[in-house]
């Protein structure tokens, strides 16, 4: 079974701090996607990785940076965490060009910023 | 671009009795369907998904969805829950070719009662 794994279910971080989301994909997949989910409003992507090094913004990108320095690890970043980002973080992973086109999740953090 | 509309915030129903979540979507090209589930304190997970072919796809656990082109729909049905259905239902879009960028809706949280 893929097994996405984030670094902490639950984190409170004060305003201004620096924050650093982490995802572990055990499946050797080559995408990578981190998603924010609010209450009504769904699952908003931030930002994507299609491979090592590679990335691109998603729908709301503001206030947020990512790295992948292993195929296996992908980092949210909050550079000053603002209270407006508290929220629930997805990470996922996917194999490209397959006809399953599934996204796996991983368990999700909860993040307060107070 | 794709969108989604799940017009239900929320869907209260008795178990054993027949529910459907109702999912719109619109997009000017050819699109995949998924329907995702997030049990409470867990991420999200594939129930299931219309690529092609048959327009009626089948769960595991006894959910079924149809594709429905000129109505741009892919609602969920389910003939009798039961009270470990309840969870929060994500539907999902994406265009059929280029980057497997998924669209959610903003859920619909079905609470099923004794």
């Amino acid at each position: 079974d893929v097994k996405v794994t984030q670094s902490s279910r639950y984190l409170v971080k004060r305003t201004g701090e620096k924050v650093f989301l982490e995802c572990v994909q055990d499946m050797d997949h080559e995408n990578m996607f981190w998603y924010r989910q609010d209450p009504g409003l769904g699952l908003r992507l931030i930002y994507f990785s299609y491979d090592v090094k590679m990335k691109e913004k998603g729908d709301i990108p503001e206030g947020y940076s990512v790295s992948r320095e292993k195929k296996e690890r992908f980092s949210l970043i909050l550079e000053s965490a603002s209270t407006n980002q508290t929220s629930m973080y997805l990470c996922a992973s996917s194999r490209p060009g397959t006809t399953l086109d599934e996204q796996y999740f991983g368990p999700g953090t909860r993040l307060t910023v107070t | 671009a794709q969108s989604v509309t799940q017009l239900d915030s929320q869907v209260p129903v008795f178990e054993e009795a027949p529910v459907e979540l109702r999912c719109n979507y619109s997009s000017s090209v050819s699109v995949y369907l998924f329907w995702y589930v997030q049990y409470p304190n867990q991420g999200l997970q594939l129930l299931l998904k219309y690529l092609s072919g048959s327009t009626l796809v089948e769960s595991i656990n006894g959910f079924e969805a149809e594709f429905n082109k000129s109505q741009t729909s892919f609602h969920l049905r389910k003939p009798s829950v039961h009270i470990s259905d309840t969870a929060e239902y994500f539907c999902a879009v994406r265009r059929n070719t280029g980057f497997q960028k998924l669209v959610f809706g903003t859920g619909t949280r079905l609470l099923v009662s004794p």
